[in-house]
């Protein structure tokens, strides 16, 4: 199993909207509406931050919200924060209980 | 608070093996709501999912990883384990353990435990 692609980076300004793409096959991501992202800074554990596609943890500001269409899912952080600058990872669920992450995407704050 | 610590030798021998144990505080492990896991970054690379265990002993792997790696619990000490035999430098990452929400995402997390393979 190769792993979800991702875009190695992405930007956007501070207050802007920057969208990650996850894309996948009809074996994971298209297959299932089981897609989770994580935010993870350097040092730290990383936190979920989307799971079920759309649905977001408790804590997590409403700025990150979630979506999927055919193979590919999405990230999108509204109203970007400094703090919102760190490495962004999907994840799907591929069956037989097994999971498959993207390869990461490196979010800078403009 | 749930919480979980990872710990092991954080250097291991080129064709040893690499045995890391979780401990989870401030929740059971003998709940059927969950798995348990296991997550690795190496060096300046991206996360990658090992495998994970329900309470109940059933093991669940990354196909890629499935020969070398093996994942136990001792409900008896709240933590479970993770061994990954043959290891090489590939191998050197900082070892996650989480608690998997079904079917598919990690909500509790360890803070990390770097393992270094080298002689």
């Amino acid at each position: 199993q190769s792993a979800l692609t991702q875009p190695p980076s992405a930007s956007g300004s501070l207050g802007q909207s920057v969208t990650i793409s996850c894309t996948g096959t009809r074996s994971d991501v298209g297959g299932y509406n089981f897609v989770s992202w994580y935010q993870h800074h350097p040092g730290k554990a990383p936190k979920v931050m989307i799971y079920e596609v759309n649905k977001r943890p408790s804590g997590v500001p409403d700025r990150f919200s979630g979506s999927k269409s055919g193979n590919t899912a999405s990230l999108t952080v509204s109203g970007l924060q400094p703090e919102d600058e760190a490495d962004y990872y999907c994840t799907s669920y591929t069956g037989n209980n097994i999971l498959l992450f993207g390869g990461g995407t490196k979010l800078t704050v403009l | 608070q749930l919480q979980l610590q990872e710990s092991g030798p954080g250097l291991v021998k080129p064709s040893e093996t690499l045995s890391l144990t979780c401990t989870v505080s401030g929740g059971s492990i003998n709940s059927s709501s969950y798995y348990w896991g296991w997550i690795r970054q190496p060096p300046g690379k991206g996360l990658e999912w090992i495998g994970g265990i329900h309470y109940s002993g059933s093991t669940y792997y990354n196909p890629s990883l499935r020969s070398r790696v093996s994942i136990s619990v001792d409900s008896s000490k709240n933590q479970f384990s993770l061994k990954v035999k043959s290891v090489t430098a590939a191998d050197t990452a900082v070892y996650y353990c989480a608690r998997r929400e079904l079917p598919e995402y990690f909500q509790h997390w360890g803070q990390g435990s770097l393992v270094t393979v080298s002689s």
